[in-house]
């Protein structure tokens, strides 16, 4: 499909381990958004790129959190030591333009820390 | 930090009625969208507002954006079993390139 891409979907770790979540954006959206969804919440911004740089990385919680996209394409959300408070819906959203426009997200990762 | 607040926070209706969320915000702002979430599912745009305009439609969809007050409503008109989701608005500060999410009002259609 044409639709943004979240690889895995559902990922069960424990607690201290490293983790990575992927985001395949729509085919030349520009930029690129991470968000985090607790149950029954709102998605909380994490980062923004916008080709490959990270515009605005303001809403990482913290140093165990870390994101790139080298190639202005794919991008991987790295998360270092997992704690149980991280356990959340990870979504990923892409945008043709680099004004905010329209975002398109994908059905989100689901990570559960035990 | 969560720019929107959405009100009611759960909605609950018969089918054929209409339903109304609205939404209050806090800095200045470019436009505001409105997104929907079915259950374990991403957010689907529904319609955006810039800040220069008053009301938007779109199909059963009515939006307003109060700039003066910092408040915008979305109205679904003749609700369906298969409008019940959660509803987002979702605003991007002057200055700022990021988009922020209330928390969503949750809708129920009953049939």
């Amino acid at each position: 499909g044409a639709g943004v891409s979240q690889t895995p979907s559902n990922k069960v770790t424990e607690k201290g381990k490293y983790v990575e979540l992927r985001c395949d954006p729509i085919s030349g959206h520009t930029a690129l958004y991470w968000y985090r969804q607790s149950l029954g919440q709102g998605p909380e911004f994490l980062i923004y790129f916008q080709g490959t740089g990270a515009a605005d990385d303001s809403g990482l919680p913290n140093d165990r959190f870390f994101a790139v996209r080298p190639e202005g394409s794919v991008s991987t959300l790295k998360i270092q030591r997992t704690e149980r408070g991280d356990s959340a819906v990870y979504l990923c959203a892409s945008s043709a333009t680099s004004r905010t426009g329209e975002l398109f997200f994908g059905e989100g990762s689901r990570l559960t820390v035990l | 930090s969560q720019q929107g607040e959405e009100d009611p926070q759960a909605l609950s209706i018969q089918e054929g009625e209409n339903a109304t969320m609205n939404c209050s915000y806090k800095t200045s702002i470019n436009n505001l969208q409105w997104y929907r979430q079915n259950s374990g599912r991403g957010l689907v745009h529904l319609i955006l507002i810039r800040s220069n305009e008053r009301e938007k439609h779109s199909g059963r969809l009515r939006v307003t954006l109060d700039t003066s007050k910092k408040s915008s409503s979305l109205l679904i008109t003749a609700s369906r079993a298969a409008d019940t989701a959660s509803y987002f608005c979702a605003t991007d500060s002057q200055g700022a390139q990021k988009l922020v999410f209330g928390q969503g009002t949750r809708l129920t259609i009953n049939p």
